[in-house]
């Protein structure tokens, strides 16, 4: 069972609506990630928080909102989304982001699958 | 040009069969280097790291030439099991993590 939660597991939603997308990791890490995975296209990184600060925004647009109140929670809110939004969004954590916490490794959750109508 | 690039396959082998994945990279300043492994409607998983010296685990065989920026991997007697979607990923530093669009594998009996 993977240490870090995704919910919902699906999403679909309406052009006008407001949704969010949440994570939450049992890891004691302190750094989380959002990736966007569409079909055939490599993983995007969209953000990255560490310590519950943004340190990486990968010119994401403004109707993808995140939200890092704690070390192990993370969400991504959702406004007025395109129908190309639609795709696989994964949260991922990590010890950390120096010194020997830059391991490379990350660990996902199992993501949650957005389609935009 | 991506920043990582792979064959996208799929490559269709038989089991026991031996196949080798190469991966090229464009940024010279990535700092370490990965293959991930991506089962059907499943997350990521870390398969291994790639040292410039080549890393072995079981039959996994991993080797880096910073000087041409290639990365590769090699999967002797393969298994049914092996049958996923190989991701090569390159790290920036601080864990930023640029990903391939992967190299997807079918092992047939």
């Amino acid at each position: 069972e993977t240490g870090v939660t995704q919910t919902p597991r699906h999403l679909v939603m309406g052009m006008t609506n407001k949704k969010s997308l949440k994570c939450e990791q049992h890891l004691g890490h302190n750094a989380m990630y959002w990736y966007k995975q569409s079909a055939k296209k490599p993983l995007e990184l969209m953000f990255v928080y560490s310590l519950e600060e943004r340190v990486e925004n990968n010119s994401v647009p403004s109707r993808f909102s995140p939200e890092c109140p704690n070390s192990s929670h993370l969400f991504l809110h959702l406004h007025t989304l395109q129908p190309e939004d639609s795709a696989l969004y994964l949260c991922a954590s990590s010890v950390g982001l120096a010194g020997d916490s830059n391991t490379g490794e990350l660990f996902f959750g199992e993501g949650s699958r957005l389609t935009v109508l | 040009r991506k920043e990582v690039e792979q064959d996208p396959g799929p490559f269709n082998v038989p089991e026991g069969a031996t196949v080798a994945f190469n991966c090229t990279y464009s940024n010279s300043a990535s700092q370490s280097f990965f293959w991930y492994r991506q089962d059907c409607r499943k997350e990521p998983k870390l398969l291994m790291s790639v040292y410039s010296s080549g890393n072995e685990d079981g039959r996994f065989t991993a080797q880096l030439n910073r000087a041409s920026q290639y990365i590769s991997l090699l999967i002797r007697d393969s298994k049914l099991s092996d049958s996923a979607t190989y991701l090569c990923v390159v790290n920036r530093g601080y864990n930023k993590l640029i990903f391939g669009a992967g190299t997807r594998l079918a092992v047939h009996p």
